[in-house]
């Protein structure tokens, strides 16, 4: 029972590199959002998505795109890595957004480091 | 604009003590509240939750209570115990919008 799966668990970046972190799910829930957490920060909504196709800007999306081509999957790209990117990414995934009262089921978290 | 506050970073109990998390809001709109437990290099995983037709939820040692009108809501643990320690996240949302607001979360340590 997979849930929610993160990959990389760790990464370790330069300033202006780009890449991708991985997020699927297998609940084949509708709605998926990437958060990052910083120390005194809480998690911090950076996008998020309904369904396929369709995709929108959280609090801090700045840096950070996102699609949505399947059900399942949920990338998160950094385009050009910055030091102020260093963070916890944990992934999400939820029900349908009209079924009210649902929580959210987390991964495990991409710890990235930008050096 | 933090819509959703727990003041208290960090809360030291006894082992079989009570434990009150607290968490307040801001934004009128919220009307379903949860409470994660987040342990290190793990995600948050959901722990109990209420409606805001509600003023009361219980689940086994974990009761939350929110008051609508003072805009603020505490989570009860009874009794805790030592694998209660973690960093608990209160969030909320607004209707149907699935979107969740966190708080910063409050370190809870049970010692023994």
């Amino acid at each position: 029972n997979a849930g929610v799966t993160q990959t990389p668990k760790f990464q370790v970046l330069k300033t202006g590199q780009s890449m991708t972190l991985q997020c699927a799910q297998d609940m084949n829930h509708e709605y998926m959002s990437w958060y990052r957490q910083d120390p005194g920060m809480g998690l911090r909504l950076i996008h998020y998505s309904v369904g396929a196709g369709i995709t929108d800007q959280g609090e801090v999306p700045n840096g950070y795109n996102v699609s949505r081509s399947t059900t399942e999957d949920f990338p998160l790209r950094l385009l050009s890595a910055a030091p102020s990117q260093t963070s916890v990414y944990f992934c999400a995934s939820s029900p349908a957004s009209h079924r009210a009262n649902t929580e959210a089921f987390f991964g495990q978290g991409t710890r990235l480091t930008v050096v | 604009d933090q819509q959703v506050k727990q003041n208290s970073p960090s809360l030291s109990v006894q082992e079989g003590r009570i434990s009150i998390l607290n968490c307040d809001y801001t934004n009128s709109m919220f009307d379903y509240f949860l409470w994660y437990k987040k342990y290190p290099a793990e995600g948050p995983t959901f722990l109990i939750s209420i409606s805001s037709i509600k003023d009361k939820n219980e689940d086994g040692r974990f009761t939350v209570f929110l008051n609508k009108s003072a805009k603020h809501l505490s989570l009860h643990i009874v009794p805790s115990q030592p694998g209660d320690s973690a960093v608990y996240f209160c969030a909320a949302k607004a209707g149907t919008a699935s979107k969740l607001t966190f708080g910063t979360g409050t370190r809870l340590q049970v010692t023994l």
